[in-house]
């Protein structure tokens, strides 16, 4: 079973404030995604990587950046936080491309811009 | 670029009553299909992975189905219980058409509540 994990859970900042949310997957996956889930939006992807130091712009980037240090690890960061990206954050990872493979979601972090 | 609208936003059923959610999609190329769940507190979980070549689908307490044709891709419960109680939704996609991402698009989301 593919194992992906998020943190923080949940988050609290302010407006401007400085976020950066983690990712780790286990299961030696080259592709890895950020989306964001926002009510009758369902999933939008935010950021994706298909390889350590590998970074790729999604449908929704404005405001977010993204570094993949490591095969493992994934991390999506807002600097100048604002009230429109209070979201729920997933991540996921896939052996390969999206279209045609299974995504393996974390749990998600919420996070809220006050 | 694809569109995926998916109805309805919310759908309460009986237990063991059965329960359709339906996805249109846009594409005519859209040839991979997925059914996602999401329990309470969780992340998204495959229910099922459909190809155009294949039209029905069956898993366990559910059944998938794909009308080219109309450009619609339904999930129907049958004989809902508890468990299935969850957010679901729909990913299309055109495959290698989809550039490095392999495009997926999501449909809005349908929350089941089954009622006991």
């Amino acid at each position: 079973e593919a194992a992906v994990t998020q943190s923080p859970r949940n988050k609290v900042t302010v407006t401007g404030g400085n976020v950066t949310l983690s990712c780790r997957q286990t299961n030696s996956h080259n592709y890895m995604y950020w989306y964001r889930q926002d009510t009758g939006h369902g999933l939008r992807l935010i950021h994706y990587s298909y390889g350590a130091g590998n970074l790729q712009i999604g449908d929704v980037p404005d405001g977010y950046k993204a570094t993949r240090t490591t095969q493992e690890d994934f991390f999506l960061l807002l600097e100048l936080a604002s009230p429109s990206q209070t979201s729920l954050y997933f991540c996921a990872s896939s052996g390969d491309r999206a279209s045609q493979n299974t995504l393996y979601f974390g749990a998600g972090t919420r996070l809220s811009v006050l | 670029g694809e569109q995926v609208e998916q109805r309805p936003p919310h759908l309460s059923v009986r237990e063991g009553d059965s329960a359709v959610i339906i996805c249109t999609y846009t594409d005519p190329n859209s040839y991979y299909f997925f059914w996602y769940k999401q329990e309470p507190g969780a992340g998204l979980q495959l229910l099922m992975k459909v190809f155009s070549s294949t039209e029905i689908n069956e898993g366990q307490g559910f059944t998938v189905l794909l009308n080219k044709k109309d450009k619609q891709l339904s999930l129907n419960l049958t004989a809902a219980h508890p468990g299935d109680s969850a957010v679901y939704f729909c990913a299309v996609s055109a495959g290698n058409t989809g550039g490095l991402s392999g495009k997926l698009t999501f449909g809005e989301g349908t929350q089941v509540t089954v009622i006991s």
